[in-house]
């Protein structure tokens, strides 16, 4: 297993277009968290997964932005018109099921850096 | 709700010099304690977490971090450091386990030769 892999690395869109980004977590891990870090600050908790079922959203979470998890298994972020302000890069986080050993580590893929011209 | 306070934005630090990084977080409940580094362009990679037990925890690359519950700090030291530490820290708490993760907003360190 290669960890969390996320895709694309970098992506630069216009203003006012749609973007989707893809999160595959270690494999056997049922939960999957989204998080947004902008430049010089640390990550914010976007939305959470416990297998399929999406259990938590951030007020960040405007209603421009879904997540999904369709299978339990890979986790996709869309934003809808995309604004300047949606520039940041997004990290996608795996963690084991409960009662596996270190159920609390989160293991984070290298995100997605998303800039809006 | 939780928050953490990193109380230095930059450490410049010599090569081979001690460092310590400053932790102070809130919380109304029991909480976990992690510190994650960033190196740049890339994800963050777990150091060391306070799960429960003897309140000084070691991690990798030499780094160890003392809970103080008392004064609600969980700071991050290392007697002696590379220039391959030179990256991003970020200290963060959750309320559960596998529960989501509350960061600070990062401490800058650089290594001088």
């Amino acid at each position: 297993d290669t960890g969390v892999s996320q895709n694309p690395r970098h992506k630069i869109t216009k203003r006012g277009q749609n973007v989707t980004f893809r999160c595959d977590p270690i494999s056997e891990h049922n939960r999957l968290y989204w998080y947004r870090q902008t430049l010089g600050q640390g990550p914010e908790f976007l939305t959470y997964f416990q297998n399929e079922a999406q259990l938590e959203k951030s007020r960040l979470l405007s209603d421009r932005f879904s997540a999904e998890r369709p299978k339990g298994s890979f986790s996709t972020l869309e934003i809808q018109r995309t604004e300047q302000g949606d520039s940041a890069m997004y990290l996608c986080a795996s963690s084991p099921r409960q009662g596996v050993a270190s159920p609390t580590e989160a293991f984070f893929g290298q995100g997605t850096r998303l800039t809006v011209v | 709700a939780q928050s953490v306070t990193q109380l230095d934005s930059q450490v410049p630090v010599f090569e081979e010099a001690p460092v310590e990084l400053r932790c102070n977080y809130s919380s109304s409940v029991s909480v976990y304690l992690f510190w994650y580094v960033q190196y740049p362009n890339q994800g963050l990679q777990l150091l060391l977490k306070y799960l429960s037990g003897s309140t000084l925890v070691k991690g990798i690359n030499g780094f160890e971090a003392e809970f103080n519950k008392s004064q609600t700090s969980f700071h991050l030291r290392k007697p002696s450091v590379h220039i391959s530490d030179t990256a991003e820290y970020f200290c963060a708490v959750s309320e559960a386990a596998g529960n989501k993760l509350t960061f600070g907003g990062g401490t800058r360190v650089l290594v001088k030769p």
